[in-house]
């Protein structure tokens, strides 16, 4: 049961246009957002995060934006650059209980490649 | 600060032996876990610890054991290797249940189970 589904498995931009990253979740418990990119060799690097109380959050290029009656968010690149070119991962965390336990679920990963 | 560390790199397992994944962290994080990272499957969590002496399972916590005995070190443990464990395992900290709650991943263990 993947509780967070990323359907794309790649998109290709052009350097200085706009990326756009797509992501759908199912479970209503979850709490916090979190784009996270990832190099080959080399483990996942958090980007930017969104609590599910907020719709937007923006970090110089990058913003996440949370539709929560439809259950989606999206992380927009802006303007893309060569460097950007990586699997970006869309992660959910479900809100803890009484004693801080929670679980963290991934989507499958989008990877990105801007062109030059 | 060397962040997150993790031990061996590349792993080749027969079928059967048992291992222990090494992870150390430190940053002072309280809470550390384990992912597999398998083709089109994106990263699941195994085990995480919300701190020293606290465990618990995540997704897909068949075959493996975890102890948190201090702070820093979050050992995984293979009890008895099979091919479906072929992966690579990611170890990971952070503050907590902080309002940003960012995690910082290691670089990697990349296991192959014959």
């Amino acid at each position: 049961d993947q509780q967070v589904k990323q359907n794309s498995p790649s998109l290709s931009v052009q350097e200085g246009r706009i990326s756009i990253l797509n992501c759908d979740y199912t479970n209503s418990m979850f709490d916090y957002f979190l784009w996270y990119k990832k190099y080959p060799a080399e483990g996942p690097t958090f980007l930017i995060s969104i609590s599910s109380i907020k719709d937007k959050n923006e970090d110089g290029r990058f913003t996440v934006f949370l539709n929560k009656s439809a259950k989606h968010l999206s992380l927009h690149i802006v303007p893309s650059q060569p460097g950007d070119s990586a699997v970006y991962f869309c992660a959910a965390r479900v809100r803890p209980d009484q004693n801080g336990n929670h679980d963290m679920r991934f989507g499958a990963g989008t990877r990105l490649t801007v062109k030059p | 600060n060397a962040g997150v560390t993790q031990t061996p790199k590349f792993q080749v397992l027969k079928t059967g032996q048992s291992m222990t994944l090494q992870c150390a962290q430190d940053m002072n994080h309280e809470y550390m876990s384990w992912y597999r990272q398998d083709p089109g499957m994106g990263l699941r969590l195994i085990h995480y610890s919300v701190g020293a002496g606290i465990t618990d399972q995540g997704e897909v916590p068949n075959g493996y054991n975890v102890s948190r005995s201090t702070t820093e070190d979050f050992p995984l443990r293979l009890l008895s290797a099979a091919p479906s464990q072929t992966s690579v395992y990611f170890c990971a900290s952070s503050f907590g249940t902080g309002a940003h709650y960012e995690q910082y991943f290691g670089p990697g263990t990349r296991l192959t189970v014959t």
